[in-house]
This record gives structure tokens, C-alpha cells and sequence, in this order.
């Protein structure tokens, strides 16, 4: 399939370790924030969501934090699969009135068997 | 229950031509959202169709342009190509917009080469 990680920062980590992947924001207006993964050949698919009243929220295996100080936000993955390599994406929208949608430049993660 | 389903999965077009991309949202979504991701990079947001009208727009020219039918399947509709418009065309469905919970689910895309 198509690679959609071309030119893209990649993160590097062996099978079972935690993996952290960083995001900078660029709407101090944005209030809900998402995480996608996108495999080569597929739409981006749904991680988890975090609204900006929060700081942290966690999912099964997967960890996201906020910080709107300085509009940082990132994903934790902890023992990191196989399949968990793939291209993430951040996002930003307003949840307000109709959405639309921003992403972060991604970030290619590959996991060392 | 089907997902959301694009049409077609590939597609080559020569420069000045105009193409039409087609997308079933998922069974009880009624907002359709198109992007456009080029080789290497995030999607780009085009534009939402809610209600059978454009709600919100990217930074996209004129030539790009969309319709939402009753069934709440879209269309996208890009005229006079140019080498930059090859991308992958993704389309995302989502409830209402306003809802307390928002979670878009893409497509597959349609792989649009231009020549």
C-alpha cells in the first residue's frame, strides 16, 4: 500500500517499550483535541479525544495529555505493539457551532520487533 | 453496518480536467467533511456539508466545490486540475455538528492522480 509517513518525523521504539509522540497546537481557541492513526493505505482512524477542560485522559493502552499553557499536547502508548506502527496525527477543532477539523503535521512510528 | 464508503479508489485525470468523488457517510451520520492529503502530510480540511449546504471552508480556491444529497451522501467536485491537486481525497461522517461527543470516521480516501 501507499506510505502517507513520507518526509515525516519518525519515533523509533522496541516492541513492548512506552512510546511518546508530541504535538504543538496552533488554535488558543480550540477546545477539543484528538488523536488519529493512520495506516498506509487507510483513512486516519479515531485514538482518543480530549476537551480542553481537561488535562489528562486515558483510553486502553493510550494516554493523552494536554497542557494549554503552552498548547502542547501528547500521546502516550504504553507496551507498544506491532501493530501500533502506523502515522499519528493530532487535531484540533472548536467544538462549537459547525467543526472544522485542524491536523498537526504527523509523526511516523515504528516499532522494532 | 457499513462505514463510509468512497468512490472511486483510484483515479487518474489530465491537467484542466474535472472530476467528481463520491462518499456514503456511515449508517446515522448526517455531516460530511472532505480533506485533502497530499503525499507526506496531514489532511487538509476542504469543507463540511451539513444539512445539504457547505457549513464551514477551508482555504481552498472556488474550484473545489461540493453538494450534500438528502441521503446525506456527498460529492466533491474539483474543475480545472492542476499538477498540485493529486492527493489522497479523504471524506469524514460525523453526527450533528453542536453534539457533545464529536467523532469523525474517515473513508478510505480516492487516490486522485493528475497528469
Amino acid at each position: 500500500g501507499e506510505s502517507v509517513g513520507l518526509h515525516l518525523p519518525t519515533l523509533s521504539v522496541q516492541e513492548g517499550d512506552n512510546s511518546i509522540i508530541n504535538c504543538a497546537y496552533s488554535n488558543s481557541a480550540s477546545d477539543y483535541f484528538i488523536w488519529y492513526k493512520q495506516e498506509s493505505g487507510k483513512g486516519p482512524q479515531f485514538i482518543i479525544d480530549i476537551r480542553s477542560n481537561m488535562d489528562k485522559r486515558q483510553g486502553q493502552r493510550v494516554t493523552v495529555l494536554l497542557n494549554k499553557t503552552v498548547k502542547h499536547l501528547s500521546l502516550q502508548i504504553a507496551a507498544t505493539q506491532p501493530g501500533d506502527s502506523a502515522v499519528y496525527f493530532c487535531a484540533e477543532t472548536y467544538s462549537g457551532g459547525y467543526q472544522k477539523v485542524t491536523f498537526g503535521t504527523g509523526t511516523k512510528l515504528q516499532v522494532i520487533p | 453496518d457499513a462505514g463510509v464508503t468512497q468512490s472511486p479508489t483510484h483515479l487518474i485525470k489530465t491537467r484542466g480536467q474535472q472530476v467528481t468523488l463520491r462518499c456514503s457517510p456511515k449508517s446515522g451520520h448526517d455531516t460530511v467533511s472532505w480533506y485533502q492529503q497530499a503525499l507526506g502530510q496531514g489532511p487538509q480540511f476542504i469543507f463540511q456539508y451539513y444539512e445539504e449546504e457547505e457549513r464551514q471552508r477551508g482555504n481552498f480556491p472556488d474550484r473545489f466545490s461540493g453538494h450534500q444529497f438528502p441521503n446525506y451522501s456527498s460529492e466533491l467536485n474539483v474543475n480545472a486540475l492542476l499538477l498540485g491537486d493529486s492527493a489522497l481525497y479523504l471524506c469524514a461522517s460525523s453526527s450533528a455538528p453542536g453534539q457533545e461527543f464529536y467523532e469523525q470516521y474517515f473513508g478510505p480516501g480516492t487516490r486522485l492522480t493528475v497528469t
